[in-house]
């Protein structure tokens, strides 16, 4: 039971490429989240996905884009990258009756 | 819109003392509220989640209370020690969905 899994752990990008984050989780649940997290500022949440087949705008989703593969994969897609997305990453994943979020080890990216 | 808030930013602390951490929330109409535990380099990790009916919840040497009428949380760690250096976050549901809004965090230092 490996949780929920991010790849990758770490990437450089140059201004204008694009990069897909991959996210997965083996726990079966429903609903699944991408937050970014930057110094002073916490995290915040970028586009979740309540179930399957569904996405929703968080807090801060410009610039990215998402897709819900299949109940256990979540894609966060930088189509253009810019330095003001430079930031770590957050996957996590979230079934009502067990309450908490469960959360991957992180993406950290930087671009130039 | 729901702000939470923590003070202080970064704390430290001889080894053996015991500390709180403050976490504010402006919106007293919350499911609940966790906190986490987020080691360098590393994700966050669920310490303990209190139910808005609750008043504390314990968790061997951590212990977090909340007073929803003064949207305030406390986290209470008794006899710190340098395994405890970490940074804490606490959150708050938007709804039933499982989006968190987060403080920016208090990062622990406890010396040896």
């Amino acid at each position: 039971n490996a949780g929920v899994t991010q790849t990758p752990k770490f990437q450089v990008l140059k201004t204008g490429q694009s990069m897909t984050l991959q996210c997965a989780q083996d726990m079966n649940h429903n609903s699944m989240y991408w937050y970014r997290q930057d110094p002073g500022m916490g995290l915040r949440l970028i586009y979740y996905s309540a179930s399957e087949g569904t996405t929703d705008k968080g807090e801060v989703p410009n610039g990215y884009n998402v897709s819900r593969l299949n109940k256990r994969e979540f894609s966060l897609r930088l189509e253009s990258a810019a330095p003001s997305q430079t930031s770590v990453y957050f996957c996590a994943s979230f079934e009502r009756n067990q309450e908490t979020q469960y959360f991957g080890p992180g993406t950290r990216l930087l671009v130039l | 819109k729901q702000e939470v808030t923590q003070i202080p930013a970064a704390l430290s602390v001889p080894e053996g003392e015991n500390l709180v951490l403050n976490c504010s929330f402006t919106d007293s109409a919350i499911y609940n509220l966790q906190w986490f535990r987020q080691d360098p380099g590393k994700g966050l990790t669920s310490l303990l989640l209190i139910q808005s009916s609750q008043r504390e919840q314990t968790s061997g040497r951590l212990n977090a209370s909340l007073d929803k009428s003064s949207g305030r949380s406390t986290l209470y760690i008794a006899a710190s020690q340098p395994g405890d250096s970490a940074t804490y976050l606490c959150a708050v549901p938007t709804s039933n969905t499982g989006k968190l809004i987060f403080g920016q965090g208090t990062t622990l230092q406890v010396k040896p």
